[in-house]
């Protein structure tokens, strides 16, 4: 079965960097891409950026854009969220989520989640 | 980027109701759009792609419709386990700039 384990959340400084990352088992994560999505205590779901199946492509929300950068690692079956310059507004539950089709056909919605890592951006 | 516009934010009802919530989009998505379930503390699961397609396992009281800019997710027989928040999220965009609705609760009455 398809899981998502998400790990290295915590409480950071803002201006603070942290590293997030995404283990994933039960079908064959090299032939799908991957999203981060967030939600911010007691609001809605943001969604955060995308990488491609082989890591040649990745998008990003306005709002993250420069500071955070999605990468991943096929060999490790691992993806991870580089977060940098972090401000209170990104203060969230991180998830990270797969993308339903493979390869090239991204499809870019969501059919698997994570449970989620609690980013707190506080001084 | 589409803004994604839910209504009502939140409503109560009873078990075996049937409920309607609506999801209307900025601009024209033609049929890229998704449902989700989310319960308290957990991750959101999804319902309804293609706008009226059921995911594999979904229990077919839930039912979507629509295309363009106006859709709606219905559940046909309300029951307990449905009692959660549900969101819409267009994927029409591309390059991808993925948005979601504000999230519609569901609450028991």
């Amino acid at each position: 079965q398809v899981q998502l384990v998400e790990s290295g959340g915590g409480v950071v400084q803002p201006g603070g960097s942290l590293r997030l990352s995404c283990a994933a088992s039960g079908f064959t994560f090299s032939s799908y891409g991957m999203h981060w999505v967030r939600q911010a205590p007691g609001k809605g779901l943001e969604w955060v950026a995308f990488i491609r199946y082989d890591g040649s492509n990745k998008y990003y929300a306005d709002s993250v854009k420069g500071r955070f950068t999605i990468s991943r690692d096929n060999s490790k079956n691992t993806l991870y969220l580089q977060m940098n310059s972090l401000r209170a507004e990104d203060t969230a539950v991180y998830y990270c989520a797969k993308d339903s089709r493979p390869h090239e056909a991204a499809s870019y919605y969501f059919d698997y989640w994570g449970q989620g890592t609690l980013v707190t951006v506080s001084s | 980027a589409i803004r994604m516009t839910q209504s009502p934010s939140s409503f109560s009802a009873s078990t075996g109701d049937r409920v309607t919530i609506t999801c209307r989009a900025s601009q024209g998505i033609s049929s890229y759009l998704a449902w989700y379930q989310q319960k308290p503390g957990k991750a959101p699961k999804l319902l309804i792609y293609a706008a009226s397609t059921l995911q594999s396992g979904v229990p077919s009281r839930f039912s979507g419709s629509g295309s363009g800019t106006d859709f709606t997710l219905t559940i046909s027989c309300l029951q307990s386990e449905d009692f959660a928040t549900y969101y819409c999220q267009q994927y029409y965009s591309y390059p991808p700039v993925l948005t979601f609705g504000g999230g519609t609760k569901v609450e028991i009455k």
